[in-house]
């Protein structure tokens, strides 16, 4: 059953706590991505892992890193975490690394930062 | 930088009817197009897509590209209360890896 998998789906830390998101594919896909997903923004993209070890900065990388250390694994930190990076995250993965790739999302992880 | 824009932000139409969704794009380069739907508390899935200039239909669902316009369009004939979802229109151009979202038109059907 092809799945993009995230893990936790509801998570709530404290402002200056560390979070960690993790996502999993098991479709053996190149390509993975982390979105987050805010009311009237719409989708935008955080960071882009073209294979393991091998990430792109996407539009709003600031106040993120991310992991992948193996291909069906990408992982999504936030060090120090901000009340404005409250939002809903969303991992995504493609077949192949060209931009016809129809994406394939995760459930998302709903993040409250208090 | 890329701006896609959907219209409306929200719709309710009776189970039946034909809704028309729009998504215009800034980026004449553009050359991919898609729309996802969520449903609420769901992850996108992806509807369909179109990569030239036309119209292509599956089952239900019929997408307009015009890309002189900077448009294309989602239609839905018969809508059905399983359609009520979030729908996101997405653009991507050759070369660049990021898909630019549009907000999104939340559709609702009343049966």
């Amino acid at each position: 059953d092809m799945k993009v998998t995230q893990m936790p789906r509801y998570l709530i830390k404290r402002m200056g706590e560390n979070v960690l998101l993790e996502c999993g594919q098991d479709m053996s896909h190149e390509t993975m991505y982390w979105y987050r997903q805010d009311p009237g923004l719409g989708l935008q993209l955080i960071y882009i892992s073209y294979d393991v070890d091998s990430n792109s900065e996407g539009d709003i990388p600031k106040g993120y890193r991310v992991s992948r250390k193996k291909r069906e694994h990408f992982s999504l930190i936030l060090d120090s975490a901000k009340t404005n990076q409250t939002s809903v995250y969303f991992c995504a993965s493609s077949p192949g690394q060209g931009s016809a790739e129809t994406l394939y999302f995760g459930s998302g992880t709903r993040l409250t930062v208090l | 930088q890329q701006n896609v824009q959907q219209s409306p932000e929200s719709l309710i139409v009776p189970e039946g009817a034909r809704t028309s969704l729009n998504c215009t794009f800034s980026d004449s380069a553009s050359q991919y197009f898609w729309w996802y739907r969520q449903h609420s508390g769901k992850a996108p899935k992806a509807l369909m897509s179109i990569f030239s200039n036309g119209e292509k239909e599956e089952g239900r669902f019929t997408i307009h590209l015009n890309k002189a316009s900077l448009h294309f369009s989602l239609h839905i004939r018969d809508s059905q209360p399983s359609d009520s979802a979030l729908y996101l229109c997405a653009v991507s151009m050759p070369g660049y890896q990021n898909f630019y979202f549009g907000k999104g038109t939340s559709l609702t059907v009343i049966p």
